[in-house]
């Protein structure tokens, strides 16, 4: 089943521009990923935000969590061309007989316009 | 550093085929080993995952099956292929410790005609 939802499925807009995708999730989480995928290869990790965190920054990526909303975002500022992907969310449950599990949402693809 | 092979990129194979896909990590030691199914349009669905030599667990009931023959090798496989089962499989790596992220290879396409 899929646990993380993002929105919008489809986000269109001027490079240069800041581009925000939303997910959100059913049950409780350890961490809070999020992945990026170029079209037809493998995804990419780009963020951790933990559960008792509420915003974290990695470059031009501003990650927020909301746990009580069981929401998170993801900003993405002054966008370029080859930021043209989908953006997943993952949260995290440990497995019973060790690993972590990742669930992924359903993504939201991003198309950055010259 | 760490990578990961997987290959074949795509392949085609018919109804009632077998199938081998295989998935190799350099670079750690004894990672936690994930192989993920994506649908067209959909997000990624765990299939197996596997922290140790010969210790393969499945998420889903299915067609497919997997195995870990040496410490970072890992793979899927099928006696006869459905239809169903066509889709872009992505094997992954992780650390052992909560907040390892995962680390995936470029994934194989697979269509069953």
């Amino acid at each position: 089943s899929q646990q993380g939802e993002e929105d919008p499925q489809a986000l269109s807009i001027q490079e240069g521009e800041n581009a925000t995708m939303n997910c959100s999730y059913k049950t409780s989480i350890n961490n809070l990923q999020w992945y990026r995928q170029n079209s037809g290869r493998g995804l990419v990790h780009l963020i951790l935000i933990r559960s008792n965190e509420r915003e974290k920054h990695s470059g031009r990526l501003r990650v927020t969590l909301d746990t009580s909303k069981k929401s998170s975002s993801l900003l993405i500022t002054a966008s370029r061309a080859a930021d043209t992907a989908s953006y997943f969310c993952a949260t995290l449950n440990i497995l019973t007989g060790g690993g972590n599990k990742l669930t992924f949402g359903t993504g939201t693809q991003l198309k950055v316009e010259l | 550093s760490q990578t990961i092979h997987q290959w074949p990129a795509t392949l085609v194979q018919p109804v009632g085929s077998p199938l081998s896909l295989e998935c190799t990590v350099e670079g750690t030691s004894n990672p936690n080993l994930y192989w993920y199914r994506q649908a067209a349009g959909r997000g990624l669905q765990l299939l197996f995952y596997s922290v140790g030599i010969g210790q393969i667990s499945s998420e889903v009931p299915q067609n497919l099956s997997a195995s870990r023959p040496q410490d970072r090798q890992f793979i899927l496989s099928s006696k006869k292929l459905l239809l169903s089962d066509s889709g872009f499989y992505l094997c992954a790596w992780s650390g052992g410790y909560r907040d390892s992220p995962l680390h995936f290879g470029n994934g194989t396409r697979l269509t069953v005609t």
